[in-house]
């Protein structure tokens, strides 16, 4: 049972337009959700994040949102850059009890043309 | 130098054989953790340790073994390999500071190539 899905595998935009990655859950009892990137022979690197009592969380040109009652969150790269091609997965946490363990998708990968 | 390490890079081996895939970290975080990813699966955790002394199965133990020989070493080994434990494997470690709306952010090593004849 995939509790983090992300549902469109790959996402091909052009330079300076917006990326929009998308990614579902089916637990709410998540409370805390990450993205992470990954190039090639490389291992994923932590990129933003977002806690269930937020609905949007920016860090420079990368924003999450997180609609709760959708059990939907997703993330925006404005603009997109050629260097952001990449892999990205989405993950989320159950913190109570501060078990660590994160529950990953499946990953999308990103294609930005120049 | 990089703060999560793993050796091999990339393995070949055949079916039944055993193998060990390691993991060193310098970035003095008490938990680590193995996971596989494969195409369309995403990753999947495999074990994960929260001290040297605490060791607990992930989603997808059967088949694999770890050993936690120092707070920086975290060792995956499989018994007897078979084709279908073909991926690749990922360590990460965390400082364990994660809570409720607040998440233990991991850092992964470069990855294990592993492929099962």
């Amino acid at each position: 049972d995939q509790q983090v899905k992300q549902n469109s595998p790959s996402l091909s935009v052009q330079e300076g337009r917006i990326s929009i990655l998308n990614c579902d859950y089916t637990n709410s009892m998540f409370d805390y959700f990450l993205w992470y990137k990954k190039y090639p022979a490389e291992g994923p690197t932590f990129l933003i994040s977002i806690s269930s009592i937020k609905d949007k969380n920016e860090d420079g040109r990368f924003t999450v949102f997180l609609n709760k009652s959708a059990k939907h969150l997703s993330l925006h790269i404005v603009p997109s850059q050629p260097g952001d091609s990449a892999v990205y997965f989405c993950a989320a946490s159950h913190g109570s009890g501060n078990t660590g363990k994160l529950i990953f998708g499946q990953g999308t990968t990103l294609q930005v043309k120049p | 130098d990089a703060d999560v390490t793993q050796t091999p890079r990339n393995r070949i081996t055949k079916t039944g054989k055993r193998i060990m895939l390691e993991c060193s970290q310098t970035k003095g975080h008490d938990r680590m953790y193995w996971y596989r990813q494969d195409p369309g699966l995403g990753l999947r955790l495999i074990y994960y340790s929260f001290d040297v002394k605490d060791i607990n199965k992930g989603e997808i133990s059967d088949g694999y073994s770890v050993s936690r020989q120092a707070q920086a070493k975290f060792s995956l080994s499989l018994e007897s390999a078979i084709p279908n434990q073909t991926a690749l494997y990922f360590c990460a470690t965390s400082e364990g500071s994660g809570g409720v709306f607040r998440a233990d952010t991991q850092y992964f090593g470069p990855g294990t190539r592993l492929t099962v004849l």
